[in-house]
């Protein structure tokens, strides 16, 4: 069954540091999504990505997050200068085709953010 | 606006018991709606999924039907197991990319 992988599992920093979080989506997903969630809480919204642009974000996506695909596989999230709020589980996560109703949005398995 | 509601957790249940997770959905339109469940450390899995009114997803002995008249997607179980252990999370599909979460219900079971 196809797969959304993500790096790091694990990644501790040290605030104000720059972090790149990694995900590979599924390959012929046309809609990916960053959501966030920290630890016990709810699963929260930060953007949404399609056609190499961001076609929706949250206001937690501030001007300190950012998102790319730099080479059509990867989607990048990158956070500039880390805040000790922004420690979290980041997920990727990927739909499909635009035209149906029942698009599934598919997980990464995440990638676990500690910033001290 | 768009939005999906789901019951406060934690339910604590004793194995076998019956199990109902309440989700209700806000739309002006129609979503397709999703359980995905989170089990610990890991990440989110669809569990199943209902695309228009009546539709009932049924996976690992969980069902949900989607009930326009009362919008409400509530999750049962017969019979749970110590297994289904886990974080529940409704989720509302709005114009094909738009998804909304509910706050998650965690449950637990005890033998």
């Amino acid at each position: 069954e196809p797969e959304v992988t993500q790096t790091p599992s694990h990644q501790v920093t040290q605030m104000g540091q720059e972090v790149i979080l990694r995900c590979v989506p599924i390959s012929n997903h046309l809609y990916f999504y960053w959501y966030r969630q920290i630890l016990g809480q709810k699963v929260e919204f930060l953007v949404s990505f399609y056609n190499n642009e961001i076609s929706e974000k949250s206001e937690i996506f501030d001007d300190q997050f950012s998102v790319e695909r730099p080479d059509g596989s990867n989607f990048t999230l990158k956070i500039r200068s880390t805040k000790l709020e922004d420690s979290a589980m980041y997920f990727c996560a990927t739909t499909g085709s635009t035209f149906s109703g029942a698009n599934v949005l598919t997980f990464g398995a995440g990638s676990r953010l500690t910033v001290l | 606006g768009n939005s999906v509601t789901q019951m406060e957790g934690p339910v604590t249940l004793s194995e076998e018991a019956f199990l109902t997770i309440n989700c209700t959905y806000t739309a002006t339109g129609y979503p397709s709606l999703f359980w995905y469940v989170q089990y610990p450390g890991e990440g989110l899995q669809l569990l199943l999924k209902a695309t228009k009114a009546d539709d009932k997803g049924s996976n690992k002995g969980f069902e949900a039907t989607y009930r326009k008249e009362t919008t409400s997607f509530h999750l049962e179980k017969g019979s749970v197991q110590v297994s289904d252990s886990a974080v529940y999370f409704c989720a509302g599909l709005y114009n094909f990319n738009k998804f909304y979460f509910g706050s998650g219900t965690k449950l637990n079971v005890k033998p």
